[in-house]
């Protein structure tokens, strides 16, 4: 069925480097996207969303890039760092009234 | 502003027994979300309320799990009786409104041995 999806399921970066997470979604009728972090033992907390409308978003350190052509969703993390370590989920929401639907994460790790 | 509380942290039963988690939203927030993630996924929408009313219950497993949010503010969830599967963290939430960013809480890790 349709479903969010990640191309990596883990992702190793070293400290200060830029990366990169990355989101395939199916539903065309999807105009709401975030993007959460979600630490050891804790909730998925907000980093960033975008709408359908934009196809670029850039908040503290964080840009989320939205490709409706090819239907995919990056989230962009500049200068690395530990804290950052840490599963990445991407969640759609497919249209008005609906719920999101969360994708399977991927698990950044911050080399020293 | 407080975050949204749940209650236990942990909890450890053996299968066929009951267990509770309750939630405490943020206040003010409308809907209420409960969510079961298993370990290595992203979190599945179990249940949702809009104030004390079931908006979508299509993947809760009815037959065992049951919610309810009397008052429009606290939820509880009930699994009764609990298989093995059913170990996973679950995941409270509220938001203003449905759509609206979703704030999570800690989560409930349960085991079920």
């Amino acid at each position: 069925g349709e479903s969010v999806g990640l191309h990596l399921p883990t992702l190793s970066v070293q400290e200060g480097d830029n990366s990169i997470i990355n989101c395939a979604y199916s539903n065309s009728a999807s105009d709401y996207f975030i993007w959460y972090k979600q630490e050891s033992g804790k909730g998925p907390q907000f980093i960033i969303d975008i709408r359908s409308n934009m196809d670029k978003r850039q908040g503290q350190r964080v840009t989320v890039l939205l490709n409706k052509t090819v239907k995919h969703l990056s989230l962009q993390i500049a200068a690395t760092q530990p804290g950052d370590s840490a599963v990445y989920f991407c969640a759609e929401n497919r249209g008005y009234g609906q719920n999101f639907v969360f994708g399977p994460g991927t698990r950044l790790s911050v080399l020293p | 502003e407080a975050g949204v509380a749940q209650s236990p942290r942990y909890k450890i039963i053996e299968k066929r027994q009951s267990v509770a988690f309750w939630c405490n939203p943020i206040s003010g927030h409308a809907t209420l979300y409960w969510y079961q993630q298993i370990l290595g996924q992203g979190p599945k929408l179990l249940i949702q309320f809009q104030n004390n009313g079931v908006v979508d219950d299509s993947q809760l497993p009815k037959d065992r799990f049951s919610a309810e949010r009397l008052k429009g503010v606290d939820s509880t969830l009930k699994i009764q009786p609990a298989k093995l599967e059913d170990s996973a963290v679950y995941l409270c939430a509220s938001s203003l409104a449905q759509g609206n960013e979703q704030y999570f809480g800690p989560g409930t890790r349960l085991t079920v041995t």
